[in-house]
Formats: structure tokens, sequence, C-alpha cells
């Protein structure tokens, strides 16, 4: 079943621009994270956020986590047209092995 | 270093075959996954392997085996091909750092078509 759900499934920006994404789960959850898919290619970690945590930076990445509101939002900073990919979100509960994995998000970024 | 590896990278079978999709990685790392990626469907764990000798079912998994041959190779068999497994699927895996739930490593995917 699915954990995570992005939101908005598809978004197409300017270069320079910011992006925001968000992602919305339905359990308690150990961490989220964010991994980006370019076309045709694996999944890359980006960035791992806990529950005990509220905000996280790497680079020009910022996710925050609101575990009252069970939601995640990404915010990409100053796109690139590199930064065209898909991004999903994975939860992670406590005492699994698993990670669930919300369907994605496709960011277009325009030069 | 070449992380995680899959072969092949695309395969075409007919309904009814059999084909095992190999992965290995090289990070020493003791966990490793097998998911399906489908079009509006994100990714679906299909078996994970949490340590050498041990495997476990995940959200999909009729219709596939595992088999985790050691540390650094896990293997995914479909034993007779149907279309509804055609689909996207990535090998996986995670270090002990941190324990379980933290940053899986993917490899780059088998593209898999059923006919």
């Amino acid at each position: 079943s699915q954990q995570g759900e992005e939101d908005p499934q598809a978004l197409s920006i300017q270069e320079g621009e910011n992006a925001t994404m968000n992602c919305s789960y339905k359990t308690s959850i150990n961490n989220l994270q964010w991994y980006r898919q370019n076309s045709g290619r694996g999944l890359v970690h980006l960035i791992l956020i806990r529950s005990n945590e509220r905000e996280k930076h790497s680079g020009r990445l910022r996710v925050t986590l609101d575990t009252s509101k069970k939601s995640s939002s990404l915010l990409i900073t100053a796109s690139r047209a590199a930064d065209t990919a898909s991004y999903f979100c994975a939860t992670h509960q406590g005492g699994s092995e698993k990670l669930v994995f919300g369907k994605g998000m496709k960011l277009t970024v325009n030069p | 270093n070449a992380g995680v590896t899959q072969t092949p990278k695309f395969q075409v079978l007919k309904t009814g075959q059999s084909m095992t999709l190999q992965c290995a990685q090289d990070m020493n790392h003791n966990s490793m996954y097998w998911y399906r990626q489908d079009p509006g469907m994100g990714l679906r764990l299909i078996y994970y392997s949490a340590s050498e000798g041990t495997t476990d079912k995940g959200e999909v998994p009729n219709g596939y085996n595992v088999s985790r041959l050691n540390k650094r190779e896990f293997s995914l068999r479909l034993e007779s091909a149907a279309p509804s497994q055609t689909s996207v699927y990535f090998c996986a895996s995670r270090g002990l750092a941190g324990g379980p739930g933290e940053t899986q490593y993917f490899g780059p995917g088998t593209r898999l078509l059923v006919l």
C-alpha cells in the first residue's frame, strides 16, 4: 500500500525559480526520505529527515517535516535544468526493513 | 566502486518463459531489496534480504522467487512470466549504519517486457 503521496504530481517551472514538493503520509514514521530519479535511471537518495527533526538542509535542498500534520515538503532553490527529474518521498516505520514510496512527482525545469 | 549493478538492462519474454534478474553490490551492505516500478504506482517492494541467508516477502511477492547467493548478490526469478509482470525492476542495498530504514542505494534497473 502507498504511504506517501506527493503533491503536485507534476510541476513545470523556469530555471532560477524555486520548486516546492509536498508529501503526505498516513501512519507514524521513523524517518522520511526524498529520492530523485532521472529519466531511465535508478533512484538517488537526496536527504533523510528523522521524526524528531523539523527541518534539514543540504545544498540547495531544504526539507521540512510536520509530524502533527503527517506531511513533509522538499524545496529546491534556484532550480537548474539538471534538476528535471521525478522526485519520490519514502517513509520508514519502526520495526521494519521496508521503505514505502509515494507515486512520485515530475519536475520540469525549463532553461 | 560500481555500487549496485543489475543485469540484464532490458529483456523481452514470452508469457510462460522464465528468467533470473541479477543484482550485485560492492559496498559490503547487509540488506538488499527488489522493487518493481509501474507507471503511476511508484515503487513497490517485491522481496528483501536483511542479511545473507535470509529473505522476506514484501508488498507484491506473488510470481517471484529470490535467492541471496552471498553477501554481494541477490537474484530475482520469474518462474513463469505473465504480462502483468511487465515493469521496470530495481535492486537496492542498504548498509548497517543507522539500522533499518536508512538510505538505500539503487541499481540502474532492468526493463522487462512480457508479451
